[in-house]
C-alpha cells in the first residue's frame, strides 16, 4: 500500500524547535517530489515547502522561510521538516504530500498529519 | 503572491449539481487541482490539471478552467460529498504552490 506517515508533532514553547518526520512506503520514494502542507485549527490548507527528487530543488513559503528546513533521506525513505523559532501561528496539523507525476504541482498521496501546538 | 478566491460555502440538494468556483488572475493559463477534505481526514485529490480525474474518483466530479475562473462541478450530489473543497495551483513566477481558502459544501 502506498503510504505516508508523519510523526514528531507535539506541544512546544514559543521560540522552540521541533523536527517532523514523514515515512514513505509502497513506492519508490527517491523518484518523487514531496511537500509539506499545514492546516491551522479550523482553517484552510497552506503549502509551506517543496523538495524535488534527484536534484533536491527546494522552495519555501514566505511564512516559514528562514525558520524551517526541509530535507530528505532517500536511503531511509524519509522526509523531514526542521522547525526553528516556532511561533503561536505555526500551530497546525502538518501533512506531507507526494507530488503527482501525471501533473505539475498536484499532490496525489497525503499522510494522516501530525499536530504541532506552539504554546507556553 | 498569487491569490485564489473561493466562496466560503455552497449548498445543494441531493441529486442536484454543485458548482464551486476558484478565482485567480488569468487562472486559465495555469493547471488547477481540486481536493476534497472531510472532517478529521487528510485531503484527497479529486481533479487535477483542470479536468482530469485520478483513478478511483467518480465521473460525477469534473472541472473546467478559463479566463479568471476555474470551476469544480459535482453532478448528482450525494450526502457523502459533503466536505470542504480546495483549489490549488502552481505559481510559476514564484515556484510556490498556492491553495484557495476552501469551500464548505453542504448537502441539504
Amino acid at each position: 500500500e502506498v503510504q505516508l506517515v508523519e510523526s514528531g508533532g507535539t506541544l512546544v514553547q514559543p521560540g522552540g524547535s521541533l523536527r517532523l518526520s514523514c515515512a514513505a512506503s509502497g513506492f519508490t520514494f527517491s523518484s518523487y517530489s514531496i511537500n509539506w502542507v499545514r492546516q491551522a485549527p479550523g482553517k484552510g490548507l497552506e503549502w509551506i515547502s517543496y523538495i524535488s527528487s534527484g536534484t533536491n530543488t527546494i522552495y519555501y513559503a514566505d511564512s516559514v522561510k528562514g525558520r524551517f528546513t526541509i530535507s530528505r533521506d532517500d536511503a531511509k525513505n524519509s522526509l523531514y521538516l526542521q522547525m526553528n523559532s516556532l511561533r503561536a501561528e505555526d500551530t497546525a496539523v502538518y501533512y506531507c504530500a507526494r507530488g503527482y507525476t501525471r501533473s505539475w504541482g498536484a499532490f496525489d498521496i497525503w499522510g494522516q498529519g501530525t499536530m504541532v501546538t506552539v504554546s507556553s | 503572491s498569487y491569490v485564489l478566491t473561493q466562496p466560503p460555502s455552497v449548498s445543494v440538494a441531493p441529486g442536484q449539481t454543485a458548482s464551486i468556483s476558484c478565482e485567480g488572475n488569468n487562472i486559465g493559463t495555469k493547471g488547477v487541482h481540486w481536493y476534497q477534505q472531510k472532517p478529521g481526514q487528510a485531503p484527497v485529490l479529486v481533479v487535477y490539471d483542470d479536468s482530469d480525474r485520478p483513478s478511483g474518483i467518480p465521473e460525477r466530479f469534473s472541472g473546467s478552467n478559463s479566463g479568471n475562473t476555474a470551476t469544480l462541478t459535482i453532478s448528482r450530489v450525494e450526502a457523502g460529498d459533503e466536505a470542504d473543497y480546495y483549489c490549488q495551483v502552481w505559481d510559476s513566477s514564484s515556484d510556490h504552490r498556492v491553495f484557495g481558502g476552501g469551500t464548505k459544501l453542504t448537502v441539504l
